[in-house]
């Protein structure tokens, strides 16, 4: 079985510029959630979509926005880049079943903001 | 709110030992616990997840345990390896509609194992 994948692995953008980031869940899963990694801050959660809808949101302000497609792949976008978003960018899939939602990590987006 | 917390920070130990890595957590209504390695610059790989219902859960040499009522995990490995090097996060999530894909991680704790 495939894992999750995350396109594209790296990037280099503007301050002022948007950006757009991709990824595509384990087969039959429903559930997608990006994280944000950065060294000061750590793991944060970012949102997480199911079935197309965002069920929950983190603390990033509205430049921070996600969308989710039928056939569950999700894209997240940052707009307006700023210095400080520069991070690595990490997207995880699950499936809850029976009390268990355990989350699948792809292996991120390297944003670097210049 | 919950916070997640990770002690220690840094640990090095030589090789073949024992060790034990903490993890407390404030909001004792969660739905699951998820222990986690992530090597330098990469995603995260999956190691356990123990259920709000269940104490312990054991692969190969990894065992983590739960307390709920105190708040606390612990990961231990057994006969460390050169290979287990690398940093060890701890996440949970909470109890309720739409909280269940919302992991609140530790800040990790980073282990060089010496051969």
């Amino acid at each position: 079985k495939a894992g999750v994948t995350q396109t594209p692995r790296y990037l280099i953008k503007t301050r002022g510029q948007q950006v757009t980031l991709s990824c595509s869940p384990i087969s039959g899963h429903r559930s997608v959630s990006w994280y944000q990694q950065t060294p000061g801050q750590g793991l944060q959660f970012l949102f997480e979509y199911f079935s197309e809808t965002q069920r929950n949101k983190g603390n990033f302000p509205g430049r921070f926005s996600g969308r989710q497609f039928s056939n569950s792949r999700s894209e997240m976008n940052v707009s307006t880049l700023e210095l400080g978003d520069s991070a690595l960018y990490l997207c995880a899939s699950s499936r809850q079943t029976g009390g268990r939602n355990e989350q699948y990590f792809g292996p991120g987006t390297r944003l670097t903001v210049t | 709110k919950q916070e997640v917390t990770q002690i220690p920070a840094a640990l090095s130990v030589p090789e073949g030992e024992n060790l034990v890595l903490n993890c407390s957590f404030t909001d004792s209504a969660i739905y699951n616990l998820q222990w986690f390695r992530q090597d330098p610059g990469k995603g995260l790989t999956s190691l356990l997840l123990i259920q709000s219902s269940q104490r312990e859960q054991t692969s190969g040499r990894l065992n983590a345990s739960l307390d709920k009522s105190s708040g606390r995990s612990t990961l231990y490995i057994a006969a460390s390896q050169p290979g287990d090097s690398a940093t060890y996060l701890c996440a949970t999530s909470l109890a309720g509609s739409g909280n269940t894909g919302k992991l609140i991680f530790g800040q990790g704790t980073t282990l060089q194992v010496k051969p």
